[in-house]
């Protein structure tokens, strides 16, 4: 595979259960970035990663929790999530996270919260 | 105050014509500024990016900057039907600031045979 991949592309969970988003990167890349966008909101940045440490945490809820176990590979744990919580979550990389670099998104999961 | 603002759209655009679009940023220290487009239904791809002002020129689709007025703009001309998308304008601080890119609602662009 090529690019940046996302699994499950589709997800729809109940408030109670908890699920994971996964993203793994084919570039080389040392930075990786979770978004989430909702309809017509600006993506919103929720956390970053440069070479496995997260340097940023943009006030997201705890019941999101990001990990990170290498420079490829990035999850988003979701737990008692809420119906405001469906949108679509986007990862993307960049090669070592600097501000002026392009970064590439995946297809993305859209998440729906019953 | 939004920190990125772009107008909502749609913009409707004749096949051939040149579609104007606008994006105005709060942050004063911005350093680098780029254009992704969104497909409905798919990821942001990126068009252009910019640093300094002036123009700049890629194909089709030029980008224009002013630190001064705080402003970034994208021209897409002779535009074409495979053109109609969401496009999303995103600043980023540079220096420190990792990749924080903060994003527009985006501009939704309809190009009409």
């Amino acid at each position: 595979e090529t690019g940046v991949t996302q699994t499950p592309r589709h997800l729809v969970m109940g408030m109670t259960n908890k699920k994971s988003l996964k993203c793994e990167q084919h570039l080389g890349h040392n930075a990786m970035y979770w978004y989430k966008q909702s309809a017509k909101k600006p993506l919103e940045l929720m956390f970053v990663y440069s070479l496995e440490e997260r340097v940023e945490n943009n006030s997201v809820p705890s019941r999101f929790s990001p990990e990170c176990p290498n420079s490829s590979h990035l999850f988003l744990h979701l737990h008692t999530l809420q119906p405001e919580d469906s949108a679509l979550y986007l990862c993307a990389s960049s090669p070592r996270g600097g501000g002026q670099e392009t970064q590439y998104f995946g297809p993305g999961t859209r998440l729906l919260v019953l | 105050q939004k920190e990125v603002e772009q107008n909502s759209g749609p913009l409707s655009v004749p096949e051939g014509a040149i579609a104007s679009l606008n994006c105005t940023y709060s942050d004063r220290v911005s350093q680098s500024f780029f254009w992704y487009r969104q497909y409905s239904g798919k990821s942001p791809e990126l068009i252009m990016s910019i640093y300094s002002n002036g123009d700049k020129e890629d194909g089709r689709f030029t980008a224009q900057l002013n630190k001064a007025s705080q402003y970034v703009s994208l021209l897409i001309r002779d535009s074409q039907p495979s053109d109609s998308a969401t496009y999303l304008c995103a600043v980023n601080r540079g220096g420190d600031s990792w990749g924080k890119l903060q994003f527009g609602a985006g501009t939704q662009v309809v190009v009409t045979p």
